[in-house]
């Protein structure tokens, strides 16, 4: 079956630019996940939503960092007025159920740079 | 702050040869382990996970883990690698009232045919 997409796969923006990651979980996956990975290290966990409520925000860099899943389904990682620090593989997760146990299946990352 | 750690950051070994790769965490409390892999152009993707039970814990392609409470470790092993098993490798860890997962900073390992 389909796995967690998300897009694009690659954006280059300018410092100071906005801009929007998609993420597209597996379909009727209630748990979403947003985590940062920077050159060399692990993921590092940013944002969690259960269903449309986002229930931790705890790992959100700033403030110009805000995410949002209106319907439960998609959801958007947006950026504002981007810096260089922002360059990473931004990876999305999903879980079908509300376990701490449960796995979570990653998608393939957007990779952002920063110019 | 809670924490993982790799001991290893990256690994090269021949065909056939044996595999462990160390993971550390400083959690206090009940924890919830995970392996995950990522071989060259693909997404990470489960391996293994540990949540109650049988501390040795089988995983796909070959793969298990022990978890050791009192050295809070959770090792990864595999008797004999294969080319195939090029990937890197990351340990991950919540605690048993959360849900996110806190990540090492993953071990490359390099199988040589």
């Amino acid at each position: 079956g389909a796995g967690v997409s998300q897009s694009p796969r690659y954006k280059v923006a300018k410092r100071g630019q906005d801009v929007a990651l998609r993420c597209d979980p597996i379909s009727g996956h209630v748990s979403l996940f947003w985590y940062q990975q920077a050159l060399g290290q692990g993921p590092e966990f940013l944002t969690y939503f259960q269903n449309e409520a986002q229930l931790d925000k705890s790992g959100l860099p700033s403030d110009r960092f805000f995410a949002e899943r209106p319907e439960g389904s998609v959801s958007t990682l947006k950026i504002q007025r981007t810096q260089q620090e922002d360059s990473a593989v931004y990876l999305c997760a999903s879980t079908y159920i509300r376990s701490r146990t449960d796995t979570q299946y990653f998608g393939p990352g957007t990779r952002l740079t920063v110019l | 702050a809670q924490s993982v750690s790799q001991h290893n950051h990256h690994v090269i070994l021949s065909e056939a040869a044996s595999l462990e790769l160390g993971c550390n965490y400083s959690y206090g409390g009940t924890v919830n382990l995970f392996w995950y892999v990522q071989y060259p152009g693909q997404h990470l993707q489960l391996l293994l996970k540990y949540f109650s039970g049988d501390p040795l814990v089988k995983g796909i392609k070959g793969f298990e883990a022990e978890f050791i409470k009192s050295k809070f470790s959770f090792n990864l092993r595999k008797p004999s690698v294969q080319w195939s098993d090029t990937a890197e490798y990351f340990c991950a860890v919540n605690h048993s009232n959360d849900y996110k997962l806190s990540f090492g900073a993953g071990t490359t390992v390099t199988v040589r045919a």
